[in-house]
């Protein structure tokens, strides 16, 4: 079956690095994603992963997926204020090697404190 | 356009009406995706589809929800004898066709639609 969790919320310091974590239950997927939503805003995808990779590097953006215990995380270095944001990882089952659904998880609201 | 465009960008409208959501994909993206999230939810998965192919209904929630697209342009997302809890945001996105075993199939989401029940 295909479910995603993620804690509802976290608070940090500006400056502070971010942890958000995410767990799945579906072994078969193939990508990970995560997304960023603002108020008001549509979602803006931040980066994905590839089933195979272990850790990806995208400037202030960190991830690390771990298949064994399918949790993935979302590290922010230099949490910044323009960080405050929803965040939902994303997982798809692209089994037939074709354009797939995403199936989300339920959001981790970021707050960034002075 | 440069995005994916949706309309309107709010909805109020009485329990029992019909409703039409309306999203323009981006062009050339043969993918078109419509997602549902309720007030502080993740997104639900309605229906997908995917050039000339039989869209994927699997997350239709009920027969009163439907949708069509014509060719690989703009979509539709009727909605039926309305209930309150239909009342959410309706996004959109699309993406290219690409085989998702050598490249991310990126879905670019639009701004939504905030439909309200009342």
């Amino acid at each position: 079956g295909e479910d995603v969790e993620q804690s509802l919320f976290l608070s940090v310091r500006e400056g502070d690095s971010s942890v958000i974590n995410c767990t799945y239950t579906d072994s078969s997927s193939t990508y990970l994603y995560w997304y960023k939503q603002e108020p008001g805003a549509g979602l803006q995808l931040l980066t994905y992963i590839f089933s195979n990779m272990d850790m990806k590097q995208d400037q202030r953006l960190t991830v690390l997926l771990n298949k064994k215990d399918k949790h993935l995380s979302l590290r922010i270095a230099d949490t910044q204020t323009g960080d405050s944001a929803i965040y939902f990882c994303a997982e798809t089952l692209s089994n037939t090697g074709t354009a797939s659904k995403l199936t989300f998880g339920t959001g981790t609201r970021l707050q960034v404190t002075l | 356009g440069a995005g994916v465009s949706q309309s309107p960008s709010n909805k109020v409208t009485e329990k029992g009406k019909d409703v039409e959501l309306r999203c323009d994909p981006i062009s050339g993206h043969t993918a078109l995706y419509w997602y549902r999230q309720r007030l502080g939810q993740g997104l639900e998965f309605l229906i997908y589809f995917q050039g000339n192919s039989a869209p994927d209904k699997s997350g239709l929630p009920s027969d009163r929800f439907s949708a069509e697209r014509t060719g690989e342009s703009v979509s539709t997302l009727t909605i039926q004898r309305t209930q309150q809890e239909d009342s959410a945001v309706y996004l959109c996105a699309s993406s290219l066709r690409v085989r998702a075993t050598t490249r991310s199939n990126e879905q670019f989401f639009g701004p939504g639609t905030r439909l309200t029940v009342l």
